[in-house]
């Protein structure tokens, strides 16, 4: 079964820097794709990133970015000139190409600090 | 719009009672999926279809089920075999079978047991 891991439960930092969350999963699968999705106050969830497993780049959104280790099988999220904005619980999740199944880490709460 | 709606936003329940939440899409996606979301956790899925009349079991489906009748629709019913219900409840949507692609989610519904 796969499961999907995040050691941070909270993490803040200062307005402009930049932070790293960290993700680490499971599956005996080699095709799957990977996701950080952001859940601000409010409870919507919003996607932020996604990388597919078969592609070594690493996926960039603007100020996002991850470190997709496949052997390692980690998926770390990097938020560069971090804005107030950014304050949210964030989720790593994977879904399985076989079954598209989804399922989701424990999340990191974020805090930006002004 | 386009969109995925889920309604009560709140619902109460009296412990012994069955209660039906309901998720509705207009987005023409193929699969759906239901979790649970307790305070300061992550998400854990309970059931999931990838087809109409077809639907499996996610890591914590124990208390609850699900009919996918219509492509559009996924209601999820919690029984008064599910010994703690309260919880907030979040659908989702995504277009692939096979996943991979960016799943939508409704506003969530928050049931208490009173």
């Amino acid at each position: 079964a796969q499961t999907v891991t995040q050691s941070q439960p909270e993490m803040s930092v200062q307005e402009a820097e930049t932070v790293t969350l960290s993700c680490t999963y499971d599956t005996s699968e080699n095709n799957y794709y990977l996701f950080w999705y952001k859940q601000p106050p409010s409870r919507q969830m919003i996607l932020v990133i996604r990388q597919e497993a078969y592609k070594q780049q690493n996926a960039t959104e603007n100020r996002f970015s991850v470190n997709f280790q496949k052997a390692a099988k980690s998926f770390s999220l990097k938020i560069s000139d971090s804005q107030l904005g950014d304050t949210a619980m964030y989720f790593c999740a994977f879904s399985s190409s076989n079954t598209g199944k989804l399922i989701f880490g424990q999340g990191t709460t974020l805090q930006v600090k002004p | 719009d386009g969109g995925i709606t889920q309604s009560p936003k709140y619902l109460f329940r009296k412990e012994g009672q069955n209660v039906t939440l309901s998720c509705e899409q207009n987005l023409n996606h193929d699969a759906m999926y239901w979790y649970r979301q307790d305070p300061g956790q992550g998400l854990r899925l309970i059931y999931y279809s990838q087809i109409v009349n077809d639907f499996q079991k996610g890591d914590i489906a124990e208390g609850y089920s699900v009919s996918r009748e219509k492509k559009e629709s996924f209601p999820l019913t919690v029984t008064s075999a599910q010994k703690n219900p309260t919880a907030f409840y979040l659908c989702a949507s995504s277009i692939l079978k096979g996943g991979g692609t960016e799943a939508f989610f409704g506003q969530g519904t928050r049931l208490t047991v009173v």
